[in-house]
């Protein structure tokens, strides 16, 4: 059974940092790309970044300020968030992507970890 | 910036059959988006409904389905059940690892 399971959130001021880790099992971690979606209090789904082979991508709104990485020895995906902003408040999901390389779809979703950033 | 766009809210009766759908703010949906639909209920995780357009995921009652309606993708749901009351978000493939979220439609079985 493929469990996900995200762990890091917490109380972050604006500027500062946090790191995301998601600890998974249920599957062979290392053939998988892997991805973080977000969602704000009260609001959507937003695709926030996926690993993949050795490619990594953002969502515009992250790029430059976040950074994914893996242990496939640890089978733990992170997610390293620099210059937090009130508006990174949110759920972070850790989703298992279909494939290794790039992928269109989520298949597999943890139950989320929340960062709230506030002075 | 390339806008996804869904329905903020929708009706069905129990039994009935709606139709939501995803669309681009400048220009059509196609199969190359490869759109894939998610439920959510609040306070839960997504979950994984349809991918590549109308590929039901393992476990996805029948009644659920995917397609491309003229310019846009879609998700029928055909004798909506009391627990269909969720909010239902399609995300499409961009190209080059991005993948945007619609803004979701709340769905009410009612």
């Amino acid at each position: 059974e493929v469990q996900l399971l995200e762990s890091g959130g917490g109380l972050a001021q604006p500027g500062g940092s946090l790191r995301l880790s998601c600890a998974a099992s249920g599957f062979t971690f290392s053939n998988y790309a892997m991805s973080w979606v977000r969602q704000a209090p009260g609001k959507g789904l937003e695709w926030v970044s996926s690993s993949s082979g050795g490619d990594t991508y953002y969502a515009d709104s992250v790029k430059g300020r976040f950074t994914i990485s893996r242990d496939n020895s640890k089978n733990t995906l992170f997610l390293q968030m620099n210059s937090l902003r009130a508006e990174d408040t949110a759920v972070y999901y850790c989703a298992k992507d279909p494939y290794s390389g790039w992928s269109s779809y989520f298949d597999y979703w943890g139950q989320g970890t929340l960062v709230t950033v506030s002075s | 910036q390339t806008v996804v766009t869904q329905e903020p809210s929708f009706s069905v009766s129990p039994g009935g059959t709606v139709t939501l759908t995803c669309g681009l703010s400048s220009g059509s949906v196609s199969t190359t988006h490869y759109p894939s639909w998610y439920q959510q209920t609040p306070g839960q995780a997504p979950r994984t409904l349809i991918y590549t357009t109308d590929i039901r995921s393992s476990g996805v009652p029948g009644r659920f389905s995917g397609s491309i309606l003229g310019n846009k993708a879609a998700l029928t749901i055909t004798g909506a059940q009391a627990d269909d009351d969720s909010n239902y978000y399609c995300v499409l493939y961009l190209g080059r690892g991005i993948r945007v979220f619609g803004g979701g439609t709340k769905l009410t079985v009612l």
